[in-house]
């Protein structure tokens, strides 16, 4: 079972930034939070992951909080080619474990002209 | 750098007929490999994974099975399609090293007629 929640759905105007929230308030100290996003038809994506710290890349910010019980997907600012699900994941990705990777429903994320 | 090679692309196959849907992954070695099924209007649902080869583990009781003969390719498998076998079918890889991401293919889109 996927051991996050996320909101069904969200929209964001054009050139706004998009904050898609998640929790997952049983996350263990050895899982890592990932993020993924699926646009129609294609393959999901991958965005952005972190443990602790906040991370940055060219896609997105993570912001996970202090307690790591949730986390804020930044998208800083949305184009129209940012309408896709979301997905939020956690997962122990260490060498010697298996790594199922589950995903939950997601939040489908409306970019609006 | 690393690829994931997933075909074909779509395919209609009657009732009954035998599926395989292979995929293949380039430069590097011993990834995890997964199959996952997106049913339309749904999420993406874990079939099989597998960490090294002739080693699958299913997540689902179903019609489908799977095979890894060599390091780097999946092959996913029924002798027998259903009309719920229709989907949209995924293939992903990760490194087994911490904070490994997972990647995907483009995927397959099956109709069972």
């Amino acid at each position: 079972d996927a051991k996050t929640t996320q909101p069904t759905s969200m929209d964001c105007a054009e050139g706004r930034a998009a904050n898609l929230p998640c929790n997952h308030s049983t996350i263990s100290g050895n899982e890592y939070v990932y993020w993924y996003r699926q646009i129609h038809s294609q393959g999901p994506q991958y965005i952005i992951h972190g443990l602790k710290n906040n991370e940055t890349n060219e896609m997105a910010s993570l912001i996970i909080t202090e307690d790591r019980k949730s986390s804020t997907l930044i998208l800083p600012h949305a184009t129209l080619r940012d309408t896709a699900v979301y997905y939020c994941i956690v997962r122990v990705a260490i060498k010697t474990s298996y790594d199922k990777v589950i995903f939950g429903p997601g939040t489908s994320l409306s970019v609006i002209p | 750098s690393q690829t994931i090679h997933q075909w074909p692309a779509t395919l209609v196959q009657p009732v009954g007929s035998p599926l395989s849907l292979e995929c293949t992954v380039e430069g590097t070695s011993n990834p995890n490999l997964y199959w996952y099924r997106q049913a339309a209007g749904r999420g993406l649902q874990l079939l099989f994974y597998s960490v090294g080869i002739g080693q699958i583990s299913s997540e689902v009781p179903q019609n489908l099975s799977a095979s890894r003969p060599q390091d780097r390719q999946f092959i996913l498998s029924s002798k027998k399609l259903l009309l719920s076998d229709s989907g949209f079918y995924l293939c992903a890889w990760s490194l087994r090293r911490e904070g490994g991401e997972a990647f995907f293919g483009q995927g397959t889109r099956l109709t069972v007629v």
